[in-house]
């Protein structure tokens, strides 16, 4: 069965990075884009960016462009998303989800979610 | 980018009841539209894709339909497990964006 398992929960001081990853298993890795997406407390779902784990090649959202890195371990079937210069609005859920790379448009499965708190 | 607009915000409805939740796009978007459940503490999980198509062991009460700029999620019926949060998603420019939510609550 499709599994997408993320690293645990993190606490970071503002100006720290995060490394987030997602083990992929249960499929074919280099079939399906890995998306970002995050959800602040109480707040709506934002895509952050994917990457093709095939290749290794990434597209970001503007917003996170100068301060987000995503990679990939296909030995391990892992994903990777760091974010760096983190601020108190950076607390969120980080999830990550899978998209097929030939019939996709949407994301068929979800990590758990890795909670990401930024405090001094 | 896509502005994807929810309506209602949020709704009270008793189990059985119809319910209705539309999405718009702020440009048009084919069918590239999809809905996602979200409950408390949990991950989004993929209702409906391509704006009609119903995802693999979704509940048939579940619908979605429209093109362009407006979509609708319909459940036929309201059940006890279907309060929760829905989100609409277009997949078709990048980034992609998500509506706001509809939260669902019982009445």
């Amino acid at each position: 069965q499709v599994q997408l398992v993320q690293s645990g929960a993190e606490v970071k001081k503002p100006g720290a990075s995060v490394k987030v990853s997602c083990k992929a298993s249960g499929y074919t890795f280099t079939t399906y884009y890995m998306h970002w997406v995050r959800q602040a407390p109480g707040q709506g779902l934002e895509w952050m960016g994917k990457i093709n784990p095939s290749g290794g090649s990434t597209t970001y959202a503007q917003k996170f462009l100068d301060r987000v890195t995503m990679t990939r371990d296909t030995s391990t079937s892992t994903v990777y998303m760091e974010l760096s210069s983190l601020r108190s609005e950076d607390t969120a859920v980080y999830y990550c989800a899978r998209e097929h790379i030939v019939s996709g448009g949407y994301l068929d499965y979800w990590g758990q979610g890795t909670l990401v708190t930024v405090s001094s | 980018d896509i502005q994807m607009t929810q309506s209602p915000s949020s709704l009270s409805a008793p189990v059985g009841d119809r319910v209705t939740i539309t999405c718009r796009a702020s440009q048009s978007i084919s069918s590239f539209l999809n809905w996602y459940q979200q409950k408390p503490g949990k991950a989004p999980n993929l209702l409906i894709y391509g704006a009609s198509s119903l995802q693999s062991g979704v509940p048939s009460r579940f619908s979605g339909s429209g093109s362009g700029t407006d979509f609708t999620l319909t459940i036929s019926s309201l059940q006890p497990e279907d309060f929760a949060t829905y989100y609409c998603q277009q997949g078709y420019f990048t980034p992609w964006t998500f509506g706001q939510g509809t939260k669902v609550e019982i009445k």
